[in-house]
């Protein structure tokens, strides 16, 4: 079974242009997350899609960011315009809906840098 | 105060040894614990996951939970090269819902 898939894996953009990353979950997984890690901090949370719906975007840090997933299979974040604080590694992760424990399956993560 | 701190490290250790990575939380209604492990330029996959107080163990690996003091533990037995990586311990706010990660430990075995 494949994991969950996210492209690109590096991104190096300017200040002021747009990136569009993508995750693709295991198949069936209705729970699709988004988290970030910046350099030095810990993992931490962005968003939380049940199917196609937004359930919690506490995380998400201002309304340059926005998180899609038409049709409640991938998903894309859209940062626009990108600062230089954007700049860390995104994770998305998938869970099954009401899974027998808390695991949530992560990808690979895609690095962006910001300069 | 941070909902978990963790011990960023590295800790580096001789190939055998027994490897304690520990974590502190702050909010006593949390009922479930994870550790994740992080290989380089990988993503975070689960490696032991626990409900409550008590000990688990798989294989070299024992996670330990004490909700009274809010400590949570992962030994790692006869450590090999290969488990090398940074250990995140883990706290689902709640099932389905988010977790909140501590900030990861950096652990070299050294051959």
């Amino acid at each position: 079974e494949a994991g969950v898939t996210q492209f690109p894996s590096h991104s190096v953009i300017e200040k002021g242009q747009t990136v569009t990353l993508r995750c693709d979950p295991i198949s069936g997984h209705d729970n699709l997350y988004w988290y970030r890690r910046v350099m030095g901090k810990e993992i931490k949370f962005l968003l939380h899609f049940v199917k196609e719906s937004k359930q919690d975007e506490s995380g998400m840090p201002n309304n340059r960011f926005l998180a899609e997933r038409t049709g409640g299979t991938y998903s894309t974040l859209k940062v626009q315009p990108a600062e230089l604080e954007d700049s860390g590694v995104y994770f998305c992760a998938s869970s099954p809906l009401r899974g027998q424990e808390e695991t949530q399956y992560f990808g690979p993560g895609t690095r962006l840098l910001v300069l | 105060q941070k909902e978990v701190e963790q011990d960023p490290g590295p800790l580096s250790v001789p190939e055998g040894a027994i490897v304690s990575l520990n974590c502190t939380y702050s909010n006593s209604a949390f009922q479930y614990f994870m550790w994740y492990r992080q290989y380089s330029r990988k993503g975070p996959e689960l490696l032991m996951y626990t409900y409550s107080s008590g000990n688990k163990e798989d294989g070299r690996f024992t996670a330990q939970v004490d909700k009274s003091s809010k400590y949570i533990s992962l030994f790692i037995r006869d450590s090999q090269p290969s488990d090398s990586a940074t250990y995140l311990c883990a706290i689902p706010v709640n099932r389905d819902d988010k977790i909140i990660f501590g900030k990861g430990t950096r652990l070299h075995i050294l051959p």
